[in-house]
């Protein structure tokens, strides 16, 4: 079975440092995927970033950096230049692939707020 | 245009009613799903539909049906309404890994 751990209920920042919001998994699997998403206080999902079991690099989209450590089966969300409207929840989720099985196994998130 | 869309966006209903959430998308994508994210935050898969074809059913009450008319849309009805189906209900769709989630419908049974 999958298992994703985000060990952080809350995470406070100030406006225009780093954060990085922990994410811990577990399967057997050798492929899979792992994904952050953030929800604001509006309640809609926005995917962020994408690393893949496979990929020898680490993900990078605009401020958001994936630090993938595939031994120590981690994959911590890094946001860079934190912004007010970072404040959000956020979840880390793994997908296993499985012919057409495409599920996502959600942790149970973390919520940050930025302050000015 | 909105990739996926959930229709209502609010549902406050009473204990023992029917209710349908309808989602559809627009992306030409393959694959459904529902999610019950509940009030602690935690979001957690219900149904899967691969081309109308149900693949994935987690331990969701048999109150819970899903139905897939064709590939662009995925209700989900509920019968017999208890007050612990208060949540919000996520649809999304995939082609591959990356899932596109709906705005979320947020039913509460009184």
């Amino acid at each position: 079975a999958q298992k994703i751990t985000q060990t952080q209920p809350g995470m406070f920042v100030q406006e225009k440092e780093a954060v990085t919001l922990d994410c811990t998994y577990d399967t057997s699997d050798p492929s899979y995927g792992l994904f952050w998403y953030k929800q604001p206080s509006s309640g809609e999902m926005i995917f962020l970033i994408y690393q893949g079991s496979y990929d020898q690099q680490n993900a990078t989209e605009g401020r958001y950096s994936l630090n993938f450590q595939k031994a120590r089966k981690s994959a911590n969300l890094v946001i860079s230049a934190s912004q007010l409207g970072d404040s959000a929840m956020y979840f880390c989720a793994m997908l296993v692939y499985g012919g057409s099985n495409y599920k996502l196994t959600f942790g149970k998130g973390t919520l940050l707020t930025v302050n000015p | 245009d909105t990739a996926v869309s959930q229709t209502p966006k609010y549902l406050v209903t009473q204990m023992g009613n029917d209710k349908s959430i309808k989602c559809e998308q627009n992306l030409g994508h393959d694959t459904m799903y529902w999610y019950k994210q509940d009030s602690k935050k935690f979001l957690k898969i219900m149904f899967s539909y691969n081309n109308k074809e149900l693949i994935i059913n987690e331990t969701v009450p048999n109150r819970f049906s899903p139905k897939s008319p064709d590939k662009a849309h995925l209700n989900l009805h509920i019968n017999s309404l208890e007050l612990g189906d208060s949540a919000v209900y996520f649809c999304a769709s995939s082609r591959l890994y990356e899932q596109y989630f709906g705005p979320g419908t947020r039913l509460t049974v009184t």
